[in-house]
């Protein structure tokens, strides 16, 4: 069972409006969570990255958000454009190894006109 | 550009064949990782690398797939007899041993299709 989940799997909305992508983990113990946006055919960018102190952290109009007792967080597009067209993925690190990452398998947003 | 960088961007060969991907890092990033990423799914982890040695391999790593980092410099994915299975993206990050987030940068990725 993955360990990071992410809904909704995809999303379409108009230009200009706002929209909420949310993530749910188990991973533990936790150490920082990211937000990756992947262009279709490109490897993802990070967007955020947030400790367990962090409650919230902007990019842009990207705003992600962590609540680390409830294991949940949440990106944040505000005023969205057509380039925010992407998959964004959730990925979770944990405190007791340097490399190992739980990804999620991402929310496909699609802007449209 | 001195971001990480693949080769080739796309590769499209008959099941049975032998292919080779290659990755450079970041210069200064002594960490190394192999990712795949079929459609619609998230990047599941294949290797890792600290210089040149190679530190971790998944079980999806099976014995048809090797990867070296000979110089702990770039690195190359090479999987013999493809399957159609190995279809996919494959994705090299590389991380910086300084930075305590470790945050991973990503390549553009490598489109394989096996046909």
């Amino acid at each position: 069972k993955n360990q990071v989940e992410q809904s909704p799997q995809s999303l379409i909305i108009l230009e200009g409006k706002n929209c909420t992508l949310q993530c749910n983990y188990t991973v533990s113990p936790f150490s920082n969570l990211r937000w990756y946006k992947q262009d279709t055919g490109r490897g993802p960018v990070s967007l955020t990255i947030m400790t367990f102190s962090e409650n919230t952290k902007s990019n842009g109009r990207y705003t992600a958000t962590l609540d680390a007792d409830t294991k949940q967080s949440s990106l944040h597009i505000t005023a969205s454009q057509l380039s925010d067209s992407a998959s964004y993925i959730c990925v979770v690190r944990t405190a007791n190894s340097g490399y190992a990452l739980n990804f999620g398998k991402g929310t496909s947003l699609l802007v449209t006109p | 550009d001195t971001g990480v960088s693949q080769d080739p961007r796309h590769k499209i060969t008959k099941r049975g064949q032998n292919v080779t991907f290659r990755c450079d890092p970041i210069s200064e990033h002594n960490r190394l990782y192999w990712y795949r990423q079929t459609l619609g799914q998230g990047p599941e982890f294949l290797t890792y690398f600290q210089n040149e040695a190679q530190l971790e391999k998944s079980r999806l790593l099976s014995d048809r797939f090797s990867a070296e980092r000979p110089k702990g410099s770039f690195s190359t994915l090479e999987i013999q007899r493809t399957e159609q299975g190995d279809s996919a993206m494959y994705l090299c990050a590389s991380s910086s041993g300084q930075d305590t987030t470790y945050e991973q940068y990503f390549g553009p990725g490598t489109r394989l299709t096996v046909t």
